[in-house]
């Protein structure tokens, strides 16, 4: 099975800072990997899907890149409705959705 | 609008059962893979269960391969999860969430099982 990871698991930042967390994956993924964002009771939002790819109607602060194993997530101007725990989820060794074990983003 | 609503959660005893349902709307139901997904009260996420659109393929987490079954009915626009032999460590938000080609893009607002005496 495909072992995802995430770092860093917690980070704080100020407004407006630049924001950026890392996913790995313990074999080649190509790019079949997303990003969500979860507020503190809500469900998970799609963010980033293919790796790179911004859903509709997400800000163009947040983005993504990489390929095979490394991938990288930014915010490049962090903003207070922005705290929530991001997570990377990969679909390229399906059935099984393999998510990382989240990043917890806050305000300092 | 893709809406999913879960419901059938709540309070069950260690052994017991429970039946969830994901009701869908604002997209052809039949034609997408849907998936079972969830989280642990202060955890991650986990992946439980994947059905396909004619629930030709279904697939199971080791954590609850044999105890769990999933099951749609594309007429009614329903996705079901049955819980047999309920542990503690089932105690979770459940989320239904569709697969489309960008992975697991919608998802429901998620319904409460816990499991304790």
């Amino acid at each position: 099975d495909i072992q995802m990871t995430q770092s860093p698991s917690s980070l704080s930042a100020s407004v407006g800072d630049r924001v950026t967390i890392t996913c790995q994956a313990s074999q080649d993924i190509s790019n079949y990997l997303n990003w969500y964002q979860q507020k503190p009771g809500k469900a998970p939002k799609l963010l980033i899907y293919d790796a790179s790819n911004l859903e509709t109607g997400v800000p163009s602060r947040f983005s993504g890149s990489g390929s095979g194993t490394d991938f990288t997530f930014t915010i490049s101007s962090l903003q207070p409705e922005d705290i929530a725990t991001y997570y990377c989820q990969q679909y390229d060794n399906l059935p099984s959705f393999t998510f990382g074990p989240g990043t917890k983003v806050d305000i300092k | 609008e893709v809406q999913l609503v879960e419901s059938g959660g709540g309070l069950v005893k260690p052994g017991g059962s429970l039946r969830l349902s994901c009701a869908a709307s604002g997209f052809t139901f039949s034609s997408y893979s849907m998936n079972w997904v969830r989280q642990a009260p202060g955890k991650g996420l986990e992946w439980v269960s994947s059905i396909s659109s004619s629930s030709s393929y279904i697939y199971y987490a080791d954590s609850v391969k044999g105890r769990f079954t999933i099951s749609r009915d594309n007429a009614k626009n329903s996705l079901y999860l049955q819980m047999n032999s309920l542990r503690a460590e089932d105690t979770a938000v459940y989320y239904c969430a569709r697969v489309g080609s960008r992975g697991q893009d919608y998802w429901g607002q998620g319904t409460l099982v816990t499991v304790s005496s």
